[in-house]
């Protein structure tokens, strides 16, 4: 199975941009990569997720490497709120709806 | 509102005594799972179902077992809990089949086994 590798934690002051990082070198072609955070004491929610195109919504942005073995999570103006634990996954084409969690990274925005 | 209800919310028992975790849905979802979070761990999948009557193992179902007799209802069952099971329980749904869906998480349960 394909795995994704993110960086423990990252630092980010209020309303600036912030670019969180995912690797997923092994990923397979047809591989959709979604992000999901985890908010304090919360369950995850789904944030974003893409193909091969960059991706907008309300939430966020997400930009995918021509070569689909890396993505990045943009937040345009980080709040305090965005404070949480940032998944990136792949979602297998094989349609089995077994998810593969990377280990997330832990995201502080300061004010 | 659409969501995904599981309880109970805490739950403290001792080794050895069966315990059920509920997890129910109201939007109709094919699609049903459950997780464990473990500090430094992340979220595991343990079992999923596709739809009623049918599921399978994600990467830690040792030790659990679950049913899908009905689309809205997705029960994890600890027939003999140890303590090594203590930790948070995530359900989650999504619609079946497309990479492109949303899974919506439930608010999670702890669990503590003595």
């Amino acid at each position: 199975d394909a795995k994704t590798t993110q960086p423990n934690s990252m630092e980010s002051n209020e309303e600036e941009p912030v670019h969180l990082p995912c690797n997923h070198s092994t990923i397979s072609g047809t591989d959709y990569i979604h992000w999901y955070r985890q908010l304090p004491s919360q369950g995850p929610e789904y944030v974003i997720h893409g193909l091969t195109s960059n991706v907008n919504n309300r939430m966020a942005s997400l930009a995918i490497a021509e070569d689909r073995k890396s993505s990045t999570l943009i937040l345009h103006r980080a709040t305090l709120r965005d404070a949480a634990v940032y998944y990136c996954i792949l979602r297998p084409s094989s349609n089995t709806g077994k998810l593969i969690f990377g280990q997330g990274t832990t995201l502080q925005v300061k004010p | 509102e659409a969501q995904v209800t599981q309880n109970p919310r805490y739950l403290i028992t001792v080794t050895g005594k069966k315990l059920t975790v509920t997890c129910s849905q109201n939007m109709n979802h094919e699609y049903m799972s459950w997780y464990r979070q473990d500090p430094g761990l992340g979220l595991r999948q343990i079992y999923y179902s596709m739809n009623v009557e049918v599921t399978d193992k994600g990467d830690v179902p040792e030790g659990y077992k679950v049913s899908r007799k009905e689309k809205r209802n997705f029960p994890l069952i600890l027939e003999s809990p140890s303590p090594n099971q203590t930790s948070l329980y995530f359900c989650a749904s999504s619609t079946a089949g497309a990479w492109t869906d949303t899974q919506y998480f439930g608010p999670g349960t702890r669990l503590t086994v003595l």
